[in-house]
């Protein structure tokens, strides 16, 4: 198993509306939560990084759930320039684990 | 630009050479990793270092693979004898760890495309 999961999609979503990934991690002792987002050929970069407490960014809500292991986050009014790859990141001992990512494709 | 930079940003080799490439961090950040990343992968952890001590290796490094940062600033990777399975993207991240808990947010350079023939 994966230490990080996620669905890699793509999922084809009509612009307008909201959208959600999860991402499991199989070890405990992670310690920091990332989503980073990566276009076509591009370098990763940072979206938001994901509290106990959850935390919003505009449209963007990340969540974390440490009893199920899992980080989520949510997209409301997608937007066209939203699609891209999504990375899921887990932190532990300052080793960085990197999701395969969640293709998302917003549809006009 | 303050960004992480890297050189160069494309490389074609014939099987069996060596190559070098170059990472510029954020001139503050103490951090410098190195990461490699294959179509529909997220990038894999090869390596990284703390000022100018490398600290973690990761199993995919072979033992043709070797990182430096010999003085805390910029690092270089040098992959010897390439194989047609080292084709990929190299990606250089940097961050500024401080003592206590920290998030480690990482910020990555353009990468370096390298194709083996």
């Amino acid at each position: 198993r994966k230490e990080v999961e996620q669905d890699p999609g793509p999922f084809n979503v009509p612009e307008g509306a909201t959208v959600a990934f999860n991402c499991t991690y199989s070890n405990s002792a992670s310690q920091s939560f990332f989503w980073y987002r990566q276009d076509c050929r591009k370098e990763p970069k940072l979206l938001m990084s994901v509290y106990s407490s959850g935390n919003e960014d505009g449209r963007f809500t990340a969540q974390l759930n440490r009893a199920s292991q899992y980080i989520s986050l949510l997209i409301r009014d997608s937007k066209l320039s939203d699609s891209a790859t999504y990375l899921c990141v887990v932190n532990r001992d300052d080793k960085i684990i990197f999701g395969k990512g969640t293709r998302l494709h917003i549809l006009p | 630009d303050t960004g992480v930079s890297q050189d160069p940003r494309h490389k074609i080799t014939k099987r069996g050479q060596n190559v070098t490439f170059r990472c510029d961090p954020i001139s503050e950040h103490n951090r410098l990793y190195w990461y490699r990343q294959t179509l529909g992968q997220g990038p894999e952890f090869l390596t990284y270092f703390q000022n100018e001590a490398q600290l973690e290796k990761s199993r995919l490094l072979s033992d043709r693979f070797s990182a430096e940062r010999p003085k805390g600033s910029f690092s270089t990777l040098e992959i010897q004898r390439t194989e047609q399975g080292d084709s990929a993207m190299y990606l250089c991240a940097s961050s500024l760890a401080m003592s206590g808990p920290s998030l480690n947010e990482q910020f990555f350079g353009p990468g370096t495309r390298l194709t083996v023939l």
